[in-house]
């Protein structure tokens, strides 16, 4: 129940184009979605963030869309580019007072973007 | 960067070796994370310090692991008798407990090979 399903697994994208990432969730409990983003030997940096209480955050090329009902999310960037080439992972975690608030991560994504 | 810093980077150990690795969290922040990283696989919790309180360990977290926290700055990480299996990134993460949303932010971490 602690698991965050992610896919694909590996993404390969035209430059200019749309890359989404799908991440499934069994905990009802978890109240904050982050989506990272890491290069390789890098440590992950947070791109995007979603509390449940909304169905879409975005900001910039990233959009992050929230559907409560189905306990699923989703990364789409749009205008991919070649500097977005990186492992994507979706994550979760129960933020409310009192939680430790640790991340449970997905198993990541892999983009590739083409030129 | 994120104002996290990890020493060493890289860290190459036979077998049955004791490692230390050190994390100094953003100066404000009073939560600080552990997790291990393998090739592939999304970041796994280990440790969670509010503080200089150790509240959380995961089971992930053998009796030859140990972490620490004095006066509530700096953490160490230690591995003792290093098996192969132990070959990892190991990451430490910060965040600030007295904000509204606890957002983690990721230092470059410390790669091990145990040979």
């Amino acid at each position: 129940q602690q698991q965050v399903k992610q896919s694909p697994q590996s993404l390969i994208v035209q430059k200019g184009g749309i890359s989404i990432i799908n991440c499934a969730y069994e905990n009802t409990a978890f109240d904050y979605f982050p989506w990272y983003q890491q290069f390789p030997g890098k440590g992950p940096a947070l791109l995007i963030a979603i509390r449940p209480d909304v169905s879409e955050k975005k900001e910039g090329r990233f959009t992050i869309s929230f559907n409560k009902s189905a306990k699923q999310f989703s990364l789409h960037i749009m205008d991919s580019q070649p500097g977005d080439s990186a492992t994507y992972f979706c994550a979760a975690s129960m933020n409310y007072g009192g939680a430790t608030n640790k991340l449970i991560f997905g198993t990541g994504t892999l983009l590739a973007v083409q030129p | 960067d994120t104002g996290v810093s990890q020493d060493p980077r890289h860290k190459i150990t036979k077998r049955g070796q004791n490692v230390t690795f050190r994390c100094d969290p953003i100066s404000e922040h009073n939560r600080l994370y552990w997790y291990r990283q393998t090739l592939g696989q999304g970041p796994e919790f280990l440790t969670y310090f509010q503080n200089e309180a150790q509240l959380e360990k995961s089971r992930l977290l053998s009796d030859r692991f140990s972490a620490e926290r004095p006066k509530g700055s700096f953490s160490t990480l230690e591995i003792q008798r290093t098996e192969q299996g132990d070959s990892a990134m190991y990451l430490c993460a910060t965040s600030d407990g007295g904000a509204k949303v606890v957002t983690q932010y990721f230092g470059p971490g410390t790669r091990l090979l145990v040979l």
